[in-house]
C-alpha cells in the first residue's frame, strides 16, 4: 500500500529552527509537496520538490532524497504565526496526490 | 497565486435536506478539481476528482449517489450532499489544479457543514 509518515506533533520556540520529516512509500513518484494549514482554514501551498536536493524559499526550505523516500521541511526564525499543521503529499505514478496526516507545529514564546 | 473560492463558507441544515457547495477558480482555468473532507484533527480525505465535462472519479467508500459532483465548466464545480445526516457534518474543501508551474493544487477556503 501507499504510505506517508510524519510526526503527529512538534513543539518549538519562537526564533528557533525546526525540521519536520516526512517519509513515503508510494507506487511511483512524481513530486512531493508541502502545505501549511492553519486551524479551521484550507491548506496553502509551500513548496514542491521533484529532484533531490534542497529548495529554499525565504524562511522555509524543503529537502528531498528520492532514494531514501525522505523529505523534510525546515522552518527558520520561527514566528508565532507559523503555528499550524504541515502536510506532506506525494504525487504517485498515476499523478494522484497521496496525503500525509500532517504535523501539528506548536510555537512557544 | 491562483484564487479558489467556495460558497457557502458555512452552512447548518436539518437532517434529510440537501446542501450544494460551489467551488470556483477565479483567475485561472482549472482542468481538474478535487473535493476533500476533513474531520476535526484529521488529515484531508480525498472524496472525488472531477475533470470538466466528464464524470467524477470517486474514492473508495465514497457514495457517488450521496455526494453528487458536477464540473460544468473550467471554473466551476459543485458538490451536493444529498439527504444529509449528522455524520456528514465536516469541513469540505475543494481544490483546483490548472497549468501552474508545479501543477500544485490551490485550495478554496472550505465549507463547514453542520447537519442537525
Amino acid at each position: 500500500g501507499q504510505n506517508i509518515d510524519q510526526p503527529t506533533e512538534m513543539t518549538a520556540t519562537e526564533g528557533a529552527i525546526v525540521q519536520i520529516n516526512c517519509t513515503y512509500q508510494t507506487s511511483g513518484f512524481n513530486g512531493l509537496f508541502w502545505y501549511q494549514q492553519h486551524a479551521g482554514e484550507a491548506p496553502t501551498f509551500l513548496s514542491y520538490n521533484v529532484l533531490d536536493g534542497l529548495e529554499e524559499k525565504g524562511r522555509f526550505s524543503s529537502f528531498l532524497s528520492r532514494s531514501k523516500g525522505y523529505s523534510y521541511l525546515l522552518l527558520k526564525e520561527l514566528q508565532m504565526k507559523d503555528s499550524a499543521s504541515y502536510l506532506c503529499a506525494v504525487k504517485d505514478s498515476n499523478y494522484q496526490l497521496i496525503w500525509g496526516a500532517g504535523t501539528k507545529l506548536i510555537i512557544k514564546p | 497565486g491562483a484564487v479558489v473560492s467556495q460558497h457557502p463558507s458555512w452552512v447548518i441544515c436539518k437532517s434529510g435536506t440537501s446542501v450544494k457547495i460551489e467551488c470556483r477558480s477565479l483567475d485561472f482555468q482549472a482542468t481538474t478539481m478535487f473535493w476533500y473532507r476533513q474531520f476535526p484533527k484529521q488529515s484531508l480525505m480525498l472524496m472525488a476528482t472531477s475533470n470538466e465535462g466528464s464524470k467524477a472519479t470517486y474514492e473508495q467508500g465514497v457514495e457517488k449517489d450521496k455526494f453528487l459532483i458536477n464540473h460544468a465548466s473550467l471554473t466551476l464545480s459543485t458538490l451536493t450532499v444529498t439527504s444529509a445526516h449528522p455524520e456528514d457534518s465536516s469541513f469540505y474543501i475543494c481544490s483546483a489544479a490548472g497549468l501552474a508551474e508545479y501543477n500544485e493544487q490551490f485550495f478554496g477556503p472550505g465549507t463547514r457543514l453542520t447537519v442537525l
